[in-house]
Order: structure tokens, then C-alpha cells, then sequence
């Protein structure tokens, strides 16, 4: 069974601090990993994509890593403002063509930054 | 906006009533998929139109459950005589063919059923 599993469920630091959100995953095969990073009460919005031949890539202060060997990824934060406050989802994709056919996704990370 | 949207952004209904949510997806994509996502946990997938063609149904999209996009525009979802079960956010998300994987989520819709 495809599935994703993302650690730690739940994360508190303080503001200024680096963090980095872990995830698993067993999804065969692979095309695609996303982090997306959904506010409180609001839709996910998409941090990074990569394909099978990339990784890493970053967004400003956040960078993603992909080891497609060992069928792990992480999401780096860098120098953490109280805005990056969010849980955090990591989704794999089999497909490149986008249907959502075994897209999986894990259930968050919940970060929170305190002043 | 140029986003997605969604509408209502809450709804609370008591058990039994029908309830119908609305999605406008960007307005170039062709793909619409509609979520479902309880508290704590990921979203789940219910089902997606490519333009106004339904292509797919999670095990999760109940007979009470059903999708339309008519026109290959915007897109309803109708939970018909709603269960305590059904409380949930409701996000919809398009993508346009060429990216299919960049989907682009709306607000969604929270569901309360009393």
C-alpha cells in the first residue's frame, strides 16, 4: 500500500531557528514529491516540486531534499518567522500526468514558531 | 483574485439536509480535483474532472456523494442527507493539463453537521 509518513507530527521552536520536517514514503512508482504548506483554517499552498532526478530545491528560505534511493525527503526552514506557523504536508505522485490515481498524501507536520 | 475559489467558506447544516459547495477553478485549467480533510490528518481525494469530464471516484465518494462540472467551468459538490461524518474542510484544487501536477488549492469549505 502507497503511503507517506512525515515526522515529527508536531514541532515547536523558537523565532530566528532553523528546523527540518521529515518524510517517508513507500509510493512505487515514483514521479513527483511536493511540500505543501497549509495556514490554519486555509487551502495548501505549494512550496516545491521535484521529479525523480532532483535533489533539491529551494523557495526562499525553505529548501526540500530528495533521496529517491532511500525514498526519503525533507523540508528545510531557515532562520523560522512567526508567519511560517503552518502544517506542513508532503504528497507523492506515481504519475506525471497528474491524475490524482495514487496520489498520496502525508497527514502534516504542524509547526509552530514562538516569539 | 485569479485564484480558485470556493463558496460557501462555512456551512453548518443539521444531519439529514442536502448541502451543495461550489468551486471556481483558475480560469485556464482544465483539471478541477475536490478534497476532503478532517482535522489532523492530510486531504483525501474524492474525484476529478479533466473540463467537464469526471474521470475518477475515491472508494471515499459515497452514493450520497456527487460532482458536477457541467460546462468545464466551475464544479459542485452535493452531499445529500448529511452525517455527522461528512463535518470536514472541502477543498477543491485545479491544474492545467500541461502542469497536471501543480495543483493550486482553493480555501475550501468548511462542513459542520449538527
Amino acid at each position: 500500500k502507497n503511503q507517506v509518513e512525515q515526522s515529527p507530527q508536531s514541532l515547536i521552536i523558537l523565532e530566528g531557528k532553523n528546523c527540518t520536517l521529515q518524510c517517508n514514503y513507500t509510493v512505487s512508482p515514483f514521479s513527483n514529491l511536493r511540500w505543501y504548506k497549509q495556514d490554519t483554517g486555509r487551502g495548501p499552498v505549494s512550496l516545491t516540486i521535484m521529479t525523480f532526478s532532483e535533489n533539491t530545491k529551494s523557495n526562499g528560505r525553505y529548501t526540500a531534499t530528495l533521496d529517491a534511493d532511500t525514498k526519503q525527503s525533507s523540508l528545510h526552514i531557515t532562520a523560522s518567522q512567526l508567519s511560517d506557523s503552518a502544517s506542513y504536508i508532503c504528497v507523492v505522485s506515481p504519475h506525471s500526468g497528474g491524475g490524482a490515481d495514487g496520489l498520496t498524501f502525508g497527514k502534516g507536520t504542524h509547526l509552530i514558531i514562538q516569539p | 483574485d485569479t485564484g480558485v475559489s470556493q463558496d460557501p467558506r462555512h456551512k453548518i447544516t443539521k444531519r439529514g439536509q442536502n448541502v451543495t459547495f461550489r468551486c471556481d477553478p483558475i480560469s485556464e485549467h482544465n483539471r478541477l480535483y475536490w478534497y476532503r480533510q478532517t482535522l489532523g490528518q492530510g486531504p483525501e481525494f474524492l474525484t476529478y474532472f479533466q473540463n467537464e469530464a469526471q474521470l475518477e471516484k475515491s472508494r471515499l465518494l459515497s452514493d450520497r456523494f456527487s460532482a458536477e462540472r457541467p460546462k468545464g467551468s466551475f464544479s459542485t459538490l452535493e452531499i445529500q442527507r448529511t452525517e455527522q461524518g461528512d463535518s470536514a474542510m472541502y477543498l477543491c484544487a485545479s491544474s492545467p493539463v500541461s502542469l497536471a501536477y501543480e495543483q493550486y488549492f482553493g480555501p475550501g469549505t468548511r462542513l459542520t453537521v449538527t
